[in-house]
């Protein structure tokens, strides 16, 4: 079974914090993507990776930063919370232009 | 860009009833993938299909990826309880700008009453 994990699954952060959120895969894919979730908003693309050390923005990268130096691992970084930035964060990744699978969520508050 | 049309928004269904969802877009689409989410989780695969007029089941679950390459259907039998959540449907374009990332519907919202 692909596994796609994330490092937390809820978050509470003060407006101003930097904030790390961690995505692992174990199925060896090669692209990586971090969606946010909010009501009547449907998912969003913030940043994804189509290899190691490469990203790309996606519709909404404004606030955030991505970091992947390894093949199974996307950092998502929020440089300075602010309170906008509460949402629900998803993790996916595929092969290639495949089946692309997600992770099961970060809840984070940003008071 | 790209934009899919998932409907119904929701449906109040009685445990037992047959549910059918689809998803329409104005662009045509090489993969079509349906998710559902539980309340708080993330989304989870269901099926994929990845050719025009492909029919693929997955237990009480049927997807069909439409011939025209521009809508796909999803139906569960014999709808029960655990049932409940919402199901997206996503579509990948084909090759060329943009096609690294997937083009997702609003969801059907389902709940089924025992």
């Amino acid at each position: 079974d692909v596994k796609v994990t994330q490092s937390s699954r809820y978050l509470v952060k003060r407006t101003g914090e930097k904030v790390f959120l961690e995505c692992v895969q174990d199925m060896d894919h090669e692209n990586m993507f971090w969606y946010r979730q909010d009501p009547g908003l449907g998912l969003r693309l913030i940043y994804f990776s189509y290899d190691v050390k490469m990203k790309e923005k996606g519709d909404i990268p404004e606030g955030y930063s991505v970091s992947r130096e390894k093949k199974e691992r996307f950092s998502l970084i929020l440089e300075s919370a602010s309170t906008n930035q509460t949402s629900m964060y998803l993790c996916a990744s595929r092969v290639r232009r495949d089946t692309q699978y997600f992770g099961p969520g970060t809840r984070l508050t940003v008071l | 860009g790209q934009q899919l049309n998932q409907s119904p928004q929701s449906m109040f269904i009685q445990e037992g009833e047959d549910v059918s969802m689809n998803c329409t877009s104005s662009s045509i689409f090489n993969t079509w993938l349906w998710y559902k989410q539980d309340p708080g989780e993330g989304p989870v695969l269901l099926i994929a299909l990845y050719k025009a007029g492909e029919l693929t089941s997955n237990g009480r679950l049927t997807a069909q990826f439409g011939i025209t390459r521009k809508d796909s259907f999803l139906n569960i039998s014999a709808s029960i309880p655990s049932d409940v959540g919402i199901y997206f449907c996503a579509g990948q374009p084909p090759a060329g700008a943009g096609s690294y990332q997937l083009t997702f519907g609003k969801g059907t919202k389902l709940s089924v009453i025992p």
